[in-house]
């Protein structure tokens, strides 16, 4: 596609409800981003997934979070037993493969705005 | 640990020029972006610097110094759609990874 797609766009859930959020990445890319945005607060890093290697996790705040990347594409963000603290927005990123020293700029997606009540 | 400052909101009026600034402590670093953000939207990127110096896009330049741990945005001749937030992120790469992390952002606001 021509850009990076989120679905859905807006969640609402009840607290202890699982939930997923997904991310279809601009094709081509193998680099793809988490982040969350809460109100008034900048972009938390997530989790990152490149080609093949094994995903850098270390910006889930808990175990409730997971992520995956199946065949190097699409990805799917599952919180389970959602708290009202999971609010926020999540945003999707991908870039091509980042080298060092190379621009690369990552290309966000318009975000899943998730409520828990 | 990674920490980025930069201020909070700024206030500028229509055809004015406006810098916001970014300070970072980061290991790792390898490059520093800026991003706009209008109030329900997606980031999109404006501006890349890796090297000290200044890189100009535009009515936008974006500034580094590498040993300071500084950059900043000039934003010229300024217009009402610029209000919205700018984010500054710090790429780290550290075990073989790349990741950005942002400040809170600086919203912006134009008034005419």
């Amino acid at each position: 596609g021509a850009g990076v797609s989120q679905s859905p766009s807006n969640k609402v859930t009840e607290k202890g409800k699982d939930v997923e959020l997904r991310c279809d990445p601009i094709s081509g890319h193998t680099a793809l981003y988490w982040y969350r945005q809460s109100l008034g607060q900048g972009l938390e890093f997530l989790i990152y997934f490149q080609g093949n290697s094994a995903p850098d996790k270390s910006g889930l705040p808990s175990d409730r979070f997971s992520a995956e990347r199946t065949g190097g594409s699409v990805s799917t963000l599952t919180i389970q037993r959602t708290q009202q603290e999971d609010s926020a927005v999540y945003l999707c990123a991908s870039s091509l493969s980042p080298q060092k020293h190379v621009r690369e700029t990552q290309y966000f997606g318009p975000g899943t705005r998730l409520l828990v009540l | 640990g990674q920490n980025i400052d930069q201020p909070t909101e700024m206030t500028a009026t229509e055809g004015a020029i406006v810098q916001i600034n970014c300070t970072y402590q980061t290991s790792g670093f390898n490059g520093l972006f800026w991003y706009q953000q209008h109030a329900g939207e997606a980031p999109t990127f404006l501006s890349y610097n890796v090297l000290d110096g200044l890189e100009e896009k535009g009515r936008f330049s974006s500034f580094l110094s590498r040993s300071k741990g500084y950059s900043y945005l000039l934003l010229k001749e300024l217009q009402m759609k610029d209000s919205a937030s700018y984010l500054c992120a710090v790429r780290t790469y550290n075990t073989g990874f790349q990741k950005l992390v942002f400040g809170t952002g600086t919203r912006l606001l134009v008034s005419p």
